[in-house]
Parts: structure tokens; C-alpha cells; sequence
């Protein structure tokens, strides 16, 4: 079926290690946004990108990279992993930017740092 | 950033019992968008309302976005178990060029056989 993939769908870090979140998109979307979510806060933005080439910073963007390798694929990069990135981690896409648009979501990546 | 508020937080009813959740800021929006997100999935789009005192039914769900645009409600008529999930307002700010999505906290309804 046509949609948003992550991968994994679950991992645990230590303290310090890196690691990259995966998200491919197969509906020809311009638009990509990378979010965590967390009890209580709901989805708060970390990055998002307008089109191949493009990103920018977010809400809470501290602790992450991302990178926009081409139309279909999004990831997302923690550096140097601590407990307060302990999350679900969703990615999302839109036809484009603008009001009408919605978002179709992956099914998040939950993540543990201990 | 601007403050979006849902409530209430939890809400739990029997089946056929009505809801109303609600979605507030003291911004202005230029659109809204209501989410419904189910256990280990990802929030899935339910409508977008862009005009202010637009009422938009989807079945047994009825969205109204406020005359001003700052506020927004859902009505469930006859709640029914697979109405449970947690729901999300979502508001593009009119201040906000770009038109990234913010995201409201969300409401947890549980409907009990």
C-alpha cells in the first residue's frame, strides 16, 4: 500500500551512541517533516524539508540532523544519543506546502535511550 | 510558539453517548486540521476546515471551526467502540508563511462497550 515507511519500529541506545531514522515516502510528496511525540506534549516539529535539497529547523531541533537524500526519502540522524531523546519519533509528508494539504503519517519509531 | 490548547485531556463514555472535544488558541488560524491517532500507529487525517464557521460532517462526526478562527470543536453522535483513539487538532498559524502544522497535545476518548 501506498504511504510513509519507518524503519525500525523500535530500537534502545545507550547513552552517547548514534543512530539514523529511516523514512521513505512513495506518493510523490514534495514535503517532508520529521516529529516527536511525547506524554502530554503531543507532536512537536524537529525538522522538515520543502522539496529535494531543502531543510530547515523545527521546534526542537537540538541533538538532530537530518538529511533529504532525494524526493522519496527523509531521515533523521541522532549524533550522540541522551535520555531526554527517549520518544516515538514519526515521519510525515505532504503533497506540498499550503492550508488544504494534510499529512499522511508513518507508524513512528519508538526509542529508548538508557 | 503559540499556545494550542485541546480539552478535556481524557474523556471516557459508554456506547451511544455524544462528545464534544475542543481545540483552542489565542491565535489566529488560517486552517485546521482534526487528527485521529490509534495505538503504536501514526495520526491519520480526519478533515481540514479553512473557513471561519465551517461546519464539516464526516458520518456520525460533526467539526465546526470558530467564526474567528481560533478555536475549533468535534461532535461525536452515538459514540461506538471503534470511535477510541486519541484526537488531534492541528493549525497552520496565519502568521506562519510556510504553513508547518502545529500540533495540540490531544484528547484520549475511550468508548466502553
Amino acid at each position: 500500500n501506498a504511504g510513509v515507511t519507518q524503519t525500525p519500529k523500535f530500537q534502545v541506545l545507550k547513552t552517547g551512541q548514534s543512530m539514523t531514522l529511516q523514512c521513505a515516502q512513495d506518493m510523490n510528496h514534495n514535503s517532508m517533516y520529521w516529529y516527536r511525540q511525547d506524554p502530554g506534549m503531543g507532536l512537536r516539529l524537529i525538522y522538515y524539508s520543502a522539496s529535494e535539497g531543502t531543510t530547515d529547523k523545527g521546534e526542537v531541533p537540538n541533538g538532530y540532523n537530518v538529511s533529504r537524500l532525494n524526493k522519496r526519502e527523509f531521515s533523521l540522524r541522532l549524533e550522540s544519543a541522551a535520555p531526554s531523546q527517549t520518544s516515538v519519533y514519526f515521519c510525515a509528508s505532504s503533497e506540498r506546502r499550503g492550508i488544504n494539504y494534510g499529512y499522511t503519517f508513518g507508524s513512528g519509531t519508538r526509542l529508548t535511550v538508557v | 510558539t503559540q499556545l494550542l490548547e485541546q480539552s478535556p485531556q481524557f474523556l471516557s463514555i459508554q456506547e451511544g453517548e455524544n462528545l464534544t472535544v475542543y481545540c483552542n488558541s489565542s491565535s489566529v488560524f488560517s486552517s485546521l486540521q482534526w487528527y485521529r491517532q490509534e495505538p503504536g500507529e501514526g495520526p491519520v487525517l480526519l478533515v481540514t476546515v479553512v473557513t471561519g464557521g465551517e461546519v464539516k460532517k464526516l458520518k456520525r462526526l460533526t467539526f465546526q471551526f470558530g467564526d474567528a478562527r481560533k478555536d475549533s470543536s468535534l461532535h461525536i453522535t452515538a459514540a461506538q467502540p471503534g470511535d477510541t483513539g486519541l484526537y488531534l487538532c492541528a493549525v497552520r498559524h496565519a502568521s506562519d508563511s510556510w504553513g508547518k502544522l502545529q500540533f495540540g497535545a490531544g484528547t484520549q476518548v475511550v468508548v466502553t462497550p
